[in-house]
Parts: C-alpha cells; structure tokens; sequence
C-alpha cells in the first residue's frame, strides 16, 4: 500500500541555518503531495503542497519539489527563525485510496538562537 | 470565530471512567475526523464522517464510538478508558473529496488517565 517515510529527528539547526527534511513515498498511482506543520501545542496546518510532477509548492519561505523519479517531496528552507520550531508531516493522497491522506511519522525541528 | 474547536482542550481522568470530546467545524465541511496523535507526533486516523455517515473506521476498540449529530458536529465518547488512551485527539475537516488534501484541524484534546 502507500506509505510515507521521513527523516527521523529530532532536527537540530542554530538560526539563519539551511534546512532540509526528507520526505520519500511510495505509491500505486499519481499522488498529491503535502508539507503540513504542527507549532508546538497547536493542530496542523497545511504548509504546501503539489499536485504533480516536477510542481514545486512554497509558503512562508519553505519549498518542495515534486520528484517522480526519485519520489521523494524533500522539504527546504534557505535560512531557518526560531519560530519555525516545529513538527513537520509529509503526507500524501490519491484517487485511489479516495484522497484520504497516508501520513509520515513527522520530523520534529529545532532551532537554536 | 475559530474554524474547528474542541472542547475540552485538556481531560484528565481516572482507568475505567467514560468520558467525551466534543468538535464542532463552522466551515461548511461535509467530512470530519478523528486522529489519534501519542507521545512520539505519530498521527493515526480514527474515524471519518462524511455529512454523518461514518466512511472510515480504523482498527480501534469499540470503547471508542463517534457520534455525529450533524454534518458540523462529530464527538468521540470514550468507554472503560484504559492508560494507552491517554493522547492528544485532534479532530479536522474537509472537503467531501479533498483533492486538496487540505484538512483543517483543531486545537487537539490532551487526554491523560491515571
């Protein structure tokens, strides 16, 4: 079946760092990709997404690639804040599984002043 | 005017008593969640609701039961509550077919029993 795998944390990062978590999955047929963040004591929220290969999803300075070929959803950030300290979800959906979204174990991030 | 709130926000409580969490979502979703997330951020899916049909019902015990009055109200009744429950519970909603996967989630219910 399809399934999520992620980068295990905790990440730590001092600020101003690059950031990149790791996101690969495997899937039966052509699914939507998803970052989605989780600020301590809060629910998630969707960060990005794509919907098809080669799509690159952005917000709030955060980018992933839609890699077919590698099938991966590699999650980047050019220079990290403290308040990006978070859990992050990689997730996937297709029409096949009727959309419901098949979760990664989240990467926790940490980032030091 | 928050989107999906759950109540209440933090339950404590005792092996054996029963207890619920309420969500209501004023997004006009159709569809509704429950998630499971323990100590280490796994996320599990419990139930799913679409316009008060339940549509997913995971492997979890029958202590557990959904109730959905109407298509902005889903509520989890917990019977016999046992130390493995203790969790955050997340409810969330969508759109009925979500193409864009895009779920919104509440403030999460901590459950903690003793």
């Amino acid at each position: 079946g399809d399934s999520v795998t992620q980068m295990e944390g905790p990440v730590t990062l001092s600020e101003e760092a690059f950031l990149t978590i790791n996101c690969t999955y495997t899937a039966t047929g052509y699914p939507s990709l998803f970052w989605y963040v989780q600020y301590p004591g809060e629910g998630l929220q969707l960060l990005l997404k794509a919907t098809k290969a080669d799509d690159k999803g952005s917000n709030k300075g955060f980018e992933a690639t839609y890699r077919k070929e590698t099938t991966s959803f590699h999650l980047e950030k050019g220079s990290v804040q403290v308040s990006d300290s978070a859990v992050y979800f990689c997730a996937l959906s297709e029409s096949r599984s009727n959309y419901q979204l098949i979760w990664g174990a989240g990467t926790k991030l940490i980032i030091k002043p | 005017d928050t989107a999906v709130s759950q109540t209440p926000k933090y339950l404590v409580t005792q092996m054996g008593n029963d207890k619920s969490i309420k969500c209501e979502q004023n997004l006009g979703h159709d569809t509704m969640y429950w998630y499971k997330q323990d100590s280490k951020k796994f996320l599990k899916i419990m139930f799913s609701y679409n316009n008060k049909e339940l549509i997913i019902n995971e492997t979890v015990p029958n202590r557990f039961s959904p109730k959905s009055p109407d298509k902005a109200h889903l509520n989890l009744h917990i019977n016999s509550l046992e130390l493995g429950d203790s969790a955050v519970y997340f409810c969330a909603s969508s759109h009925r077919t979500s193409i864009t996967g895009e779920l919104f989630f509440g403030e999460g219910s901590r459950l903690t029993v003793l």
